[in-house]
């Protein structure tokens, strides 16, 4: 069975620190996804990487790509408490299916 | 355009009885996949649909079917309600189904059987 083990699975912080959550698999996926969802709502995309290496930047998030396409990053800097949510990491494998991550619950406290 | 549309928003059902979920994607996308979501499981993966035909299915009862119909709209119906069907079931639609560059997804519907 793939798996897509995500890093950390909670996380609470300050207003205006940084952190990285990680997605991790021993296998390849020819793309992956970042979603945001907030409570009661569905995910929302917020950026697909598709190159080995590839880093891709959303305001204060910054999203990368591993070189081996076996795993990814995201990187928040300055949080605020608007990026509060779940975050939800999904990657396209070979048989063009979707294999999600079970998720990071991140709450910024202002 | 219009987002992802699903209905009802909150629906509340007795052990053994039925529902049935719809969905409206985004107009032109013909992909349309079903999630449940729980906080002990996260997203699991239900089925998706794609001009009308079933192109994959997750690992779920024959309790859980959907369809798709001619102008793309989707319903799932899940028969025989058990507690545990208790969840947030999601609905994402997309131009090419999965392996494509993202989904959208509905607000979803909130189900909790009692």
């Amino acid at each position: 069975t793939q798996l897509l083990e995500q890093s950390p699975q909670f996380l609470s912080i300050q207003e205006g620190e940084n952190l990285t959550v990680y997605c991790n698999s021993s296998s390849v996926f020819s793309s992956l996804q970042w979603y945001r969802q907030e409570p009661g709502e569905g995910p929302v995309l917020l950026v697909t990487v598709v190159t080995g290496g590839e880093v891709k930047k959303l305001k204060r998030l910054t999203f990368q790509f591993g070189d081996a396409r076996k795993d990814s990053s995201l990187h928040i800097t300055a949080a605020q408490p608007g990026d509060t949510g779940l975050y939800l990491c999904a990657g396209v494998n070979s048989n063009y299916q979707l294999i999600w991550g079970a998720g990071t619950k991140l709450i910024i406290k202002p | 355009k219009a987002g992802v549309t699903q209905t009802p928003r909150y629906l509340i059902k007795t052990r053994g009885q039925q529902v049935t979920l719809s969905c409206s994607p985004i107009s032109g996308h013909r992909s349309v996949s079903w999630y449940q979501q729980t906080p002990g499981q996260g997203l699991q993966f239900l089925f998706e649909y794609f001009s009308e035909t079933q192109r994959n299915k997750g690992n779920f009862p024959g309790r859980f079917s959907g369809r798709q119909f001619s102008n793309s709209r989707s319903e799932m119906n899940v028969s025989t309600l058990e507690l545990g069907d208790s969840a947030l079931y999601l609905c994402a639609s997309s131009s090419l189904g999965q392996g494509n560059y993202g989904y959208t997804f509905g607000s979803g519907t909130r189900l909790t059987v009692v």
